[in-house]
């Protein structure tokens, strides 16, 4: 199975900030790869697929890039409903692997 | 509304069994393959077991091969897992999750709030 790595593990932000999100596959899976929204006690949420296509009703702050094995998540300026955890996803073979997730805290 | 709801999770002694169901609601079921994916307490997210969305073809990961059977009853809407041999390291929040389909489509565009099965004795 491919492994996903994130980085960091941990971040801490202030409303307004510029944030990146890293995520590294462990072989290259082309475009292939989603990112994901979860608060604590609720399910994911898809927030980008294909690395930068952005899903119906996310807000455009959030936009994805990357391709190969080296991929990023931004937010633009960080919004009070964007601390979470994100979690990056390959989805170019089966079965689909995770990163660890990164949790997003208030600075 | 579309949605997916999972039920059935529960506290089961090691070596017990569990069914959960995964009801879905709002779109054409039968079109679509389902995931369930797991979280331990804590910790990060990993697939479970998959099935196609015609019920001909499922997959396990390793961890549940053999221990673990999911089928789906498209005249009633619902998913079924039928976990056995239960270990404390199924502990864990289960989710299922609609495929998004297109070209690789192992991604997931619903999915349900989860059921939390614990295995303790």
């Amino acid at each position: 199975d491919i492994q996903m790595t994130q980085s960091p593990a941990t971040l801490s932000a202030s409303v307004g900030d510029r944030v990146t999100i890293s995520c590294r596959a462990s072989q290259s899976i082309s475009s292939w790869l989603a990112w994901y929204q979860q608060k604590p006690g609720k399910a994911p949420k898809l927030l980008i697929y294909k690395a930068s296509s952005l899903e119906n009703g996310v807000p455009s702050r959030f936009s994805g890039s990357g391709s190969g094995t080296e991929f990023t998540l931004t937010i633009a300026s960080l919004q009070p409903d964007d601390f979470a955890t994100y979690y990056c996803q390959q989805h170019d073979s089966f079965p689909e692997t995770f990163g660890q997730g990164t949790k997003v805290e208030i600075k | 509304e579309v949605q997916l709801v999972e039920s059935g999770g529960g506290l089961v002694q090691p070596g017990g069994s569990l069914r959960l169901s995964c009801a879905a609601s709002g779109f054409t079921f039968s079109r679509y393959a389902i995931h369930w994916v797991r979280q331990a307490p804590g910790k990060g997210l990993e697939y479970v077991s998959a099935i196609s969305s015609d019920g001909r073809n499922t997959f396990y990961a390793n961890s549940v091969k053999g221990r673990f059977t999911l089928s789906r009853d498209d005249s009633k809407n619902t998913l079924y897992l039928q976990m056995g041999s239960l270990r404390t390291e199924d502990l864990a929040v289960y989710y299922c999750a609609r495929e998004a389909g297109g070209s690789k489509p192992w991604y997931f565009d619903l999915w349900g709030r989860g059921t939390l099965v614990t295995v303790s004795s």
